[in-house]
This record gives C-alpha cells, structure tokens and sequence, in this order.
C-alpha cells in the first residue's frame, strides 16, 4: 500500500493571501507512461470531495486558475495562489497509480 | 454531464446485510472501471472497492474482504456494493467514483448500530 502524507494539518490563511499544501507518498507516483499518478481534491462541508487537479498539474474543467499543482516522483505541492473565502474545506490528495487508491490525511484550510 | 447517484444507504444493526447501487449517466459507463470510497463521521477517505470494465477483476480492501462484494451491470450502467456481516466501525459515508475521471457521487450514508 502507498502511503501518502500531507502537510500541514491545519492551515489558517487571510483572504488574499497564498496558501501551500504538501504530500509526499511512501514510493513513486510515475508511470511508465510518464504522468504522475496524483490528484488533489477539496471536500466542502457537507459535501462530495470535488477534484481540482489531476496527474499533479492538470487543473480539472471550471477550477479557478488560482489553483495550481507540481511535483514529481514522490513530492508533490498544491498552491493557491490568492485564497478566497469558498476556498474552505479539507484537502486531500490522492493516489491512483494503484488500483488500491490511498488519500492523505487531509489539510484544513480556513479563512483567519 | 456526468453524475454518479449512490443509493441504498439506511440504518442496519450490527451483523446485518445492505446493498449500495451507482447509478452513472453522461458517461459510456461500460468504459470506466468503478471505485468505492468511504468516509466516516468526522474522517478522512478510505478506498474500498474496485471492479473494472467487465466485471472480471475486483479488488478489496483488507477490513472489507470476505464481506463486501462489488459488482456491476453495464445493461444498468450501475454498479453494486453488497455489504454483509456490518460492524459499527462500517458506518460511513459511501462514495462512487468513476476511475480516472474524478467524478463522485454525492454519497450516501450507512449506519451500522443497535
């Protein structure tokens, strides 16, 4: 199983201001094929987790493109670039080289 | 548009069985292996389940294998996670998600108490 481990925890960030989120996986996340197998996801309260980036920089259709990822191998970086009040939630990120998806703990973002 | 809709979630007692459908639309759901996920009060996410295409090959995880089965009817465009021998620590939020999309269900809630 790939374990997956994100950073921080918690992150209280004022409106305007960038936020960063970090996740490193237990091995490589490359394929064969070149893609990174990870995908970011924001879960609302009460809600589905909804994707914002996939293959690690690919951001997914409607995300705003204040929302970038990078990364490779095993490093991985979400960046907002200027944080907004709907941007609150738990993020997570997520394996799917494997069949056998693994999520990180999850990052709660909220505004100070 | 794609959309995934869970059903069959409810309250079971312990040791008892449920059934969870998928229902997809807005996809060519025969093409897109299927995923279960699930989310406890207050938890982050646990991969449960996977079929591919066919139905041939499904996959587990450790604290669900032996109980749970995951299936699937591409004539439906809907697959099934049969969930058996329930224990309090199943109670979660049940999620589908279509492999390699990022498109998830809304959930639906099962409750394993007496």
């Amino acid at each position: 199983e790939i374990v997956m481990t994100q950073s921080p925890v918690s992150l209280p960030v004022t409106p305007g201001e960038p936020a960063s989120i970090s996740c490193r996986s237990s091995q490589s996340l490359m394929h064969s094929n070149g893609h990174n197998y990870l995908d970011w996801y924001l879960q609302k309260p009460g809600k589905a987790p909804q994707l914002l980036i996939y293959l690690a920089s690919n951001r997914a259709s409607g995300v705003p493109d204040r929302f970038s990822g990078s990364g490779s191998d095993r490093d991985f970086t979400l960046k907002i670039s200027r944080v907004q009040a709907e941007d609150v939630g738990v993020y997570y990120c997520m394996q799917a080289l494997q069949t056998q998806y693994t999520f990180g703990q999850g990052t709660k973002l909220e505004i100070k | 548009e794609v959309q995934l809709a869970e059903s069959g979630g409810g309250l079971v007692q312990p040791g008892g069985s449920l059934r969870l459908s998928c229902a997809a639309s807005g996809i060519k759901f025969s093409t897109y292996s299927m995923t279960w996920v699930r989310q406890a009060p207050g938890g982050g996410l646990e991969w449960v389940s996977a079929i591919n295409t066919v139905g041939s090959n499904t996959y587990y995880a450790s604290s669900v294998r032996g109980r749970f089965t995951i299936s699937r009817d591409n004539s439906k465009n809907t697959t099934y996670l049969q969930m058996s021998s329930l224990r309090a620590d199943d109670t979660a939020t049940y999620y589908c998600a279509a492999a390699g999309t990022g498109v998830w269900g809304q959930g639906t809630l099962v409750t394993v108490s007496s």
